[in-house]
C-alpha cells in the first residue's frame, strides 16, 4: 500500500530564516505531488504541483518554492521567511495514469510557526 | 471555473444525532465529488467519493449521493459520534492535463459532537 510522510511535524522559525519541508511517498512510482497550505484551520490554497522529476508549476507568486529532487521526493523551500508563512502545510500525491476519480491522498501535514 | 459551497459551520451536535452537512458545486461536464476529514492536527483524509450522477459513495457510516440535477453532493449520518468531531471538507476534481488532477475545496464545516 501507499505511504505519504512529511517532515518535520511542527517548525517554529524567525522571520528572514531558510525553509525546508520534505515530503516523500512510498509505494508507488512517477506519482503527480502536491504542496497546499491551510491558514486558519480551514482552506485549503495549492501552492505547487510536479509531474515528474525537476517539473514543478506555482499555481501562485510567493515567498516559497519547491523542488523534486527524486521521483517519490518534493521539497517545498524558502530563503528568508515571512510571518504570513505561518501554516499548516500539507502534501499529496495522485495516480500519474490509468482511469480514475482523481482524488488526491494527503499526509500528515507540517505546522510553521514563523516568529 | 469550477467552485463548491459548503454549509456554514460549526455544526455542534448531541452523539447519536442525524448529520446532514450541505454541498453544492458548480462545474461543466461530470467531475468527480469527493469528502474528505480533517482531525485535529492532522491531514485530510478520503472518507468517500462518487465518480458520476447517482453514485452514492458511504465509509464508516456517512454517505453522500452524486446529484447531477440539484448540483449537490450532501453528507448524511444516521448516528454520530464524539469521535466524528472533525473539520468536513467537500471537494471536486477532475483530471487536468498538466497538474494529474485539479481539486477544488469547500472552506470546510467544522463538526463538534457532545455526549
Amino acid at each position: 500500500s501507499q505511504t505519504i510522510h512529511q517532515w518535520p511535524a511542527t517548525l517554529v522559525q524567525p522571520v528572514g530564516s531558510p525553509l525546508s519541508l520534505e515530503c516523500t511517498v512510498e509505494g508507488t512510482s512517477n506519482p503527480n505531488l502536491y504542496w497546499y497550505r491551510q491558514a486558519a484551520g480551514r482552506g485549503l490554497q495549492l501552492l505547487f504541483y510536479s509531474v515528474g522529476i525537476g517539473q514543478i508549476s506555482s499555481e501562485v507568486p510567493q515567498n516559497l518554492s519547491a523542488s523534486r529532487p527524486q521521483d517519490r521526493q518534493f521539497i517545498l523551500s524558502s530563503k528568508k521567511l515571512l510571518l504570513s508563512d505561518s501554516g499548516f502545510y500539507l502534501c499529496a500525491w495522485t495516480r500519474t495514469s490509468g482511469r480514475g476519480s482523481y482524488e488526491q491522498y494527503f499526509g500528515p501535514g507540517t505546522r510553521l510557526t514563523v516568529t | 471555473g469550477d467552485s463548491v459551497t459548503q454549509m456554514e459551520g460549526p455544526v455542534t451536535l448531541s452523539e447519536e444525532a442525524f448529520l446532514t452537512i450541505n454541498c453544492t458545486y458548480t462545474a461543466t461536464g461530470y467531475p468527480s465529488l469527493f469528502w474528505y476529514v480533517q482531525y485535529p492536527g492532522e491531514g485530510l483524509q478520503l472518507l468517500l467519493k462518487a465518480t458520476k450522477a447517482d453514485d452514492k459513495g458511504s465509509n464508516k457510516g456517512f454517505e453522500a449521493t452524486y446529484r447531477k440535477e440539484t448540483t449537490s453532493f450532501h453528507l448524511e449520518k444516521g448516528s454520530v459520534q464524539v469521535s466524528d468531531s472533525a473539520v468536513y471538507f467537500c471537494a471536486l476534481g477532475r483530471p487536468a492535463e498538466t497538474s494529474g488532477s485539479r481539486l477544488t475545496f469547500g472552506e470546510g464545516t467544522q463538526l463538534t459532537v457532545n455526549p
